[in-house]
């Protein structure tokens, strides 16, 4: 199993510019988070799918940030337009049953200038 | 508003004693509490569940406890090595897994 899957792992753009980051999550699992890790603020839950489905995005910071999951396998998270203080690192997480627990992508690290 | 608050930001211990790590929590009625591990540039990997009726919860070196009267969980790594130095996070999850929420994290390092 290849676990989660990020995409890109490393991403720097210009302010303004749109950004959109991809995610794989292992087969089977039903549920998927996107979070926000700065030293700042520590690792911060944006939006929670199960099932495809958006459940809790009572994290997503602003209207510039958007997520889908079009697919079991597969889920977006768009910024636009980007800003700096958007600069992160982002990690996508799956999980099969409800008390199981999350299984972590590598991250994307966001520099926006 | 929900608040969890990790013991401290570092800590060091040496070589072989019992690292005691502790998540407090407030404004919050979990259903379970995770603590994961978490390596410079990785993403937080999973250790320890434990339900909000258990008590207590080991696994080889490390056991964690949870008292829903202090709102407070402790993790413990016994015998520790330097491979134990890492950020540990511990994590709150509602009835269904949802309301999922992180601690800041406790940066441990493990000296020789």
């Amino acid at each position: 199993d290849a676990g989660v899957i990020q995409s890109p792992r490393h991403e720097v753009t210009e302010m303004g510019q749109e950004v959109t980051l991809r995610c794989k999550p292992i087969s089977g699992h039903n549920s998927l988070f996107w979070y926000r890790q700065t030293m700042m603020r520590g690792l911060e839950l944006l939006i929670y799918f199960n099932n495809n489905v958006p459940i809790d995005d009572s994290g997503m910071p602003e209207d510039r940030f958007s997520a889908k999951m079009p697919n079991a396998s597969f889920s977006t998270l768009k910024i636009q337009p980007s800003e700096p203080r958007d600069s992160a690192v982002y990690f996508c997480a799956s999980r099969g049953d409800t008390y199981n627990e999350q299984f972590f992508g590598p991250g994307t690290r966001l520099t926006v200038l | 508003s929900q608040k969890i608050e990790q013991n401290s930001e570092a800590l060091n211990i040496q070589e072989g004693k019992t690292a005691t790590l502790t998540c407090n929590y407030t404004n919050y009625s979990p259903a379970y509490l995770q603590w994961y591990r978490q390596d410079p540039g990785r993403g937080p990997v999973f250790l320890l569940l434990i339900r909000e009726n258990e008590k207590e919860k080991r696994k080889e070196r490390l056991k964690v406890t949870f008292d829903t009267t202090l709102k407070q969980s402790l993790f413990h790594i016994t015998a520790s090595q330097p491979a134990d130095s890492a950020t540990y996070l511990c994590a709150l999850a509602g009835n269904y897994g949802q309301n999922f929420v992180f601690g800041p994290g406790t940066r441990l390092s493990v000296l020789p």
